[in-house]
């Protein structure tokens, strides 16, 4: 079992739509969780860095975690073509432990 | 503006022959990281640096070596016996190791 899963869809929406991706993992030690957007042949960008439990928001996008359930989200609101990317989830217990990174799930927002 | 640099761009190489990946950051962060790529596939970390002139060894490291001779470099070298090197290279920092990490644009390496 992977330590970190996460669907690698594609996940096709209408432009407009609320977008909700998701990821688990199994290692309860995990303390930072952050979310990365990355488009066709560029590195990836961060776009949210929470810690512990709780919701956070940035925008137009709300990233969650629910650490009793080992599950985290992002969810975009009035999305647009231009959110068309790979978005990665990664996670780290924190002081100096390795940082893993989920396989990325490619979205597609249709205009 | 700070950030972290990657050159080249594109690299192309022929069999049997090393070639080295540069990463340069400005960000001040004592931690740095190389990951490799593959189509449809998540980020793979060859190796990792948390302070000048220290590294560790990654999920992926046969096949490459790395350097830290400075805080803002962390240059990455693609040997000969790296089986499968065609990929696209990425190289990270963070503040500290484990924190938030910010990317480079990337390095594609196809070898003919």
């Amino acid at each position: 079992q992977k330590e970190v899963e996460q669907d690698p869809g594609p996940l096709s929406v209408p432009e407009g739509a609320i977008v909700s991706l998701n990821c688990t993992y199994s290692n309860s030690a995990f303390q930072y969780f952050m979310w990365y957007r990355q488009y066709s042949r560029k590195g990836p960008e961060l776009l949210m860095y929470t810690y512990s439990s709780g919701n956070k928001e940035d925008g137009r996008f709300t990233a969650q975690v629910d650490k009793s359930s080992k599950y985290i989200s992002l969810f975009i609101r009035d999305s647009q073509p231009s959110d068309s990317a790979t978005y990665l989830c990664a996670m780290s217990a924190g002081g100096g432990f390795k940082t893993i990174f989920g396989a990325g799930t490619r979205l597609f927002v249709k205009a | 503006d700070g950030g972290i640099t990657q050159s080249p761009k594109y690299l192309f190489r022929k069999e049997g022959q090393n070639v080295t990946l540069s990463c340069e950051q400005n960000l001040n962060h004592d931690a740095m990281y190389w990951y490799r790529q593959d189509p449809g596939q998540g980020l793979r970390l060859i190796y990792y640096s948390q302070i000048v002139n220290d590294f560790q060894k990654g999920d992926i490291a046969e096949g490459y070596s790395v350097s830290r001779e400075k805080k803002e470099s962390f240059p990455l070298t693609v040997t000969s016996a790296q089986k499968n090197p065609t990929a696209f290279y990425l190289c990270a920092s963070s503040r500290l190791a484990g924190d938030e990490q910010f990317f480079g644009p990337g390095t594609r390496l196809t070898v003919l």
